[in-house]
């Protein structure tokens, strides 16, 4: 079952412009990732922010996480056309031993040029 | 270093058949995931093995199993094919079991089921 909600499901915006999107969880996490996929291929880990963080930058990428509220948001700063692609964000669940990890539906994010 | 590599890339099988994906993880990697990825249900987890023993299972039926061989390398096998098994299959590996590290993804395999 899915644990993370992303929000939009369709993002479209021209380049330069930024985007952000928004996941929010059900249960308590171990730590929360996003992802990229470009056309069905296979994921791109973007960032990892862990339960005890509450914000996370990487180049372009800001995470932010609020565990009180069961949410994060990506924001991509400057798209680029080659910033067009489905982001997932997927959870770790707590105390769990293992790898497994529960993804959103995405977003789809479309930058025109 | 090497990606995570799977095999075969594409799949055409017919209703009743069985198949087997495989998976090489990156070197040094000891756990090994599986997820089904369709646009009706998106990504689902299927079981992610450690040192050659399964940890997690997602909630499939009992068609799909898998297995981890020594070399960490490992196989997902789906019996009994069903036209809704159609989706792309990924395998990700990891360097740690506890949920603290990225996954890495393959390029997956499209199984097609007619």
């Amino acid at each position: 079952s899915q644990q993370g909600e992303e929000d939009p499901q369709a993002l479209s915006i021209q380049e330069g412009e930024n985007a952000t999107m928004n996941c929010s969880y059900k249960t308590s996490i171990n730590n929360l990732q996003w992802y990229r996929q470009n056309s069905g291929r296979g994921l791109v880990h973007l960032i990892l922010i862990r339960s005890n963080e509450r914000e996370k930058h990487s180049g372009r990428l800001r995470v932010t996480l609020d565990t009180s509220k069961k949410s994060s948001s990506l924001l991509i700063t400057a798209s680029r056309a080659a910033d067009t692609a489905s982001y997932f964000c997927a959870t770790a669940p707590l105390n769990q031993a293992g790898t497994a990890l529960i993804f959103g539906k995405g977003t789809t994010l479309s930058v025109s040029s | 270093k090497a990606g995570v590599t799977q095999t075969p890339r594409y799949l055409i099988k017919t209703r009743g058949q069985q198949v087997t994906l495989s998976c090489s993880p990156i070197s040094g990697h000891r756990s090994v995931s599986w997820y089904q990825q369709t646009p009706g249900q998106g990504l689902q987890f299927l079981f992610e093995y450690f040192s050659e023993t399964q940890r997690n299972k997602g909630n499939f039926p009992g068609r799909f199993s898998g297995r981890q061989f020594s070399n960490s390398r490992s196989e997902m096998n789906v019996s009994t094919l069903e036209l809704g098994d159609s989706a792309l299959y990924l395998c990700a590996s990891s360097l740690v079991s506890f949920g603290n590290t990225e996954a890495f993804f393959g390029q997956g395999t499209r199984l097609t089921v007619v």
